[in-house]
């Protein structure tokens, strides 16, 4: 069965900081990625999209970015975090056959002081 | 009008009633509808997909599907305290590579 990883679990950082998040999927090949994002109370906003090895797909312009260095990895990054990137960051997985169908891993709760 | 409407709630039921949700979409195109629960400090997790007009039951589940009025719905028979998250609809937006999320609604299950 597919499982996905999301770690830290939870993270604070100060202003003006770096940032990396990681996601891996198991028990699957050319997965599709996403980030999400999930501010407290609101509703999930995509970040980026990802169909294969070093395929990108930027939703928002923001000073986060990602990458995509193996099939089954998915890291988003910062270089300078601000405070308005604090939230609730959610990484999912859509198969190949049923590109539909997304499921979440577990989150990296941000706070940004 | 947002691509993926839903009432906020707290939507409010006592346990062992029906729970009603609902949420509509924007385009009339879209093929395929989920419903995920959310709990609190938690990641959604995903309870039922949808295609075909209609009523598609999963245990004490169901989701209905109406094309024509661009509404989707999940019935939550026998409530338990729970069920008391927050249930996210989302609906694949034609054009689009990931699924487009409504903000969610409340659902309160008093014991």
């Amino acid at each position: 069965s597919q499982t996905i990883h999301q770690w830290p679990a939870t993270l604070v950082q100060p202003v003006g900081s770096p940032l990396s998040l990681e996601c891996t999927v198991e028990g699957t090949s050319n997965p599709n990625l996403y980030w999400y994002r999930q501010a407290a109370g609101r509703g999930l906003q995509l970040l980026f999209y990802s169909v294969g090895i070093g395929q990108i797909s930027s939703e928002v312009p923001q000073n986060l970015s990602a990458s995509r260095p193996q099939d089954r990895q998915f890291i988003l990054s910062s270089k300078k975090l601000l405070l308005s990137d604090s939230g609730f960051y959610l990484c999912a997985w859509s198969g190949v056959s049923n590109t539909d169908t997304q499921y979440f891993g577990p989150g990296t709760r941000l706070t940004v002081l | 009008q947002k691509e993926v409407e839903q009432n906020s709630g707290p939507l409010s039921v006592p346990e062992g009633a029906i729970a009603s949700l609902n949420c509509t979409y924007s385009d009339r195109g879209s093929q395929s509808f989920f419903w995920y629960r959310q709990y609190s400090g938690k990641s959604p997790e995903l309870i039922m997909s949808i295609y075909s007009n209609g009523d598609k039951e999963d245990g004490r589940f169901t989701a209905q599907l109406n094309k024509a009025s661009q509404y989707v719905s999940l019935l939550i028979r026998d409530s338990q305290p729970s069920d008391s998250a927050t249930y996210l609809c989302a609906v694949n937006i034609r054009g689009r590579r990931a699924l487009t999320f409504g903000s969610g609604t409340r659902l309160q299950v008093q014991p």
